[in-house]
């Protein structure tokens, strides 16, 4: 059984639409959770970054972490065609340590 | 700012010679650099990770005599592939956390390597 896993997708939306991700993990030592984009044929970018549970708010962007479930969240509020990208989920047991990814999920937003 | 560059974003080579790729963040020190590797709709796959002026930790089934990484200094390090062969062929990544934020993971644009 993988560390992380995320919902597989793809996931096809239309504009405006309400967007949830969705990540589960066994390892109850994890503490910082980040999500990235990734468009095609380029490095990750950092989206999120919170530490330990909560909600954490950016723009059309809100990251939840449920610590008590092993389950973390990333919505996309009134999604746009440019959104379209992979999500990534990731996590580590510490600061500057490695993080564990997610396989990612696809998602596309269709005008 | 949080800026990571890769050189060469691609790169052919030939079965049985050498490539570096070299991972700079442009605009803030980075004690710790991790290399990645990543198949096609597959998520990464973490290889090693290189701390400035030591040795870099490879991760279990990776060949440290074949991915040979130096961070010879806070702005840069290079991951040399040895001997390439085609299984080699992948899109290598790096990132780099900020000194001063740790806790923050900047990537590069990644490089595609081919080995012919």
């Amino acid at each position: 059984q993988k560390e992380v896993e995320q919902d597989p997708g793809p996931l096809s939306v239309p504009e405006g639409a309400i967007v949830s991700l969705n990540c589960t993990y066994s390892n109850s030592a994890f503490q910082y959770f980040m999500w990235y984009r990734q468009y095609s044929r380029k490095g990750p970018e950092l989206l999120m970054y919170t530490y330990s549970s909560g909600n954490k708010e950016d723009g059309r962007f809100t990251a939840q972490v449920d610590k008590s479930s092993k389950y973390i969240s990333l919505f996309i509020r009134d999604s746009q065609p440019s959104d379209s990208a992979t999500y990534l989920c990731a996590m580590s047991t510490k600061p500057s340590g490695k993080s564990t990814f997610g396989d990612g999920t696809t998602l596309t937003v269709k005008p | 700012g949080a800026v990571v560059s890769q050189h060469p974003s691609w790169v052919i080579c030939k079965s049985g010679t050498s490539v570096k790729i070299e991972c700079r963040s442009l605009d803030f020190q980075a004690t710790t650099m991790f290399w990645y590797r990543q198949f096609p709709k597959q998520s990464l796959m973490l290889m090693a990770t290189s701390n400035e002026g030591s040795k870099a930790t490879y991760e279990q089934g990776v060949e440290k005599d074949k991915f040979l990484i130096n961070h010879a200094s806070l702005t840069l390090s290079t991951l040399t592939v040895t001997s390439a062969h085609p299984e080699d062929s992948s899109f290598y990544i790096c990132s780099a956390s900020p000194t001063s934020r740790s806790y923050e993971q900047y990537f590069g644009p990644g490089t595609r390597l081919t080995v012919t």
